[in-house]
């Protein structure tokens, strides 16, 4: 299958810190990319879009302005957790969807395992 | 009402037993079908797609009914690496855009 790679794997930081996250897909081209959070024992809950050269689509209840998505290219999205606080400490995965395949399956990153200090 | 719904377990079963697990959805224009699974502390994989005609691979039948709008995962000769959470996909189509959503997971524990 497809290959997704995120980076970085772990981040510790102190509150009040940007933490980036890369989304990178490496043997086909995503046109459109998600951002998923998962809290222990629970769903993943899909934060945004993000679609290459245009704005994220953001889900309810998510701040915009607090989690930065850039998708600059065909193969990478990064998600920035700005000012960042122990609430924001979760499973962050990305998924990038191959829309050459005829259901365009979705392919996850590993995850990113933040924890704000 | 979720858009997805899972029964979220836990099935706790012994090894070699066969086990099924059903996922309902909302809409009724949904297009596509998924089964993924999910280790603990890990991301989701595919699994595999689910479709019309129902599909199998291996140890694993995955079936769709569009009429009473849910999908079912079977589950074969079970194995103690089958031990996951399993998440029911479904690629819903809206006035002018698609939308993934998935269920919460259904836990399945295969005892030796």
């Amino acid at each position: 299958g497809a290959v997704v790679s995120q980076h970085p794997s772990w981040v510790i930081c102190k509150s009040g810190t940007s933490v980036k996250i890369e989304c990178r897909s490496l043997d086909f081209q995503a046109t459109t990319m998600f951002w998923y959070r998962q809290f222990p024992k629970q769903s993943l809950m899909l934060m945004a879009t993000s679609n290459e050269g245009s704005k994220a689509t953001y889900e309810q209840g998510v701040e915009k302005d607090k989690f930065l998505i850039n998708h600059a290219s065909l193969t990478l999205s990064t998600l920035t957790v700005t000012s960042a606080h122990p609430e924001d400490s979760s499973f962050y995965i990305c998924s990038a969807r191959d829309g050459g395949a005829v259901h365009e399956t979705q392919y996850f990153g590993p995850g990113t395992r933040l924890l704000v200090l | 009402r979720k858009e997805v719904e899972q029964d979220p377990g836990p099935f706790n079963v012994p090894e070699g037993a066969t086990v099924a697990f059903n996922c309902t959805y909302s809409n009724s224009a949904s297009q596509s079908f998924f089964w993924y699974r999910q280790d603990c502390r890990k991301e989701p994989k595919l699994l595999m797609s689910v479709y019309s005609s129902g599909n199998e691979d291996g140890r694993f039948t995955a079936q769709l009914n569009r009429a009473s709008q849910y999908i079912s995962l079977l589950i074969r000769d079970s194995k103690l690496s089958d031990s996951a959470t399993y998440l029911c996909v479904v690629n819903m189509r809206y006035s002018s855009a698609s939308k993934i959503i998935f269920g919460s997971g259904t836990r399945l524990s295969i005892r030796p």
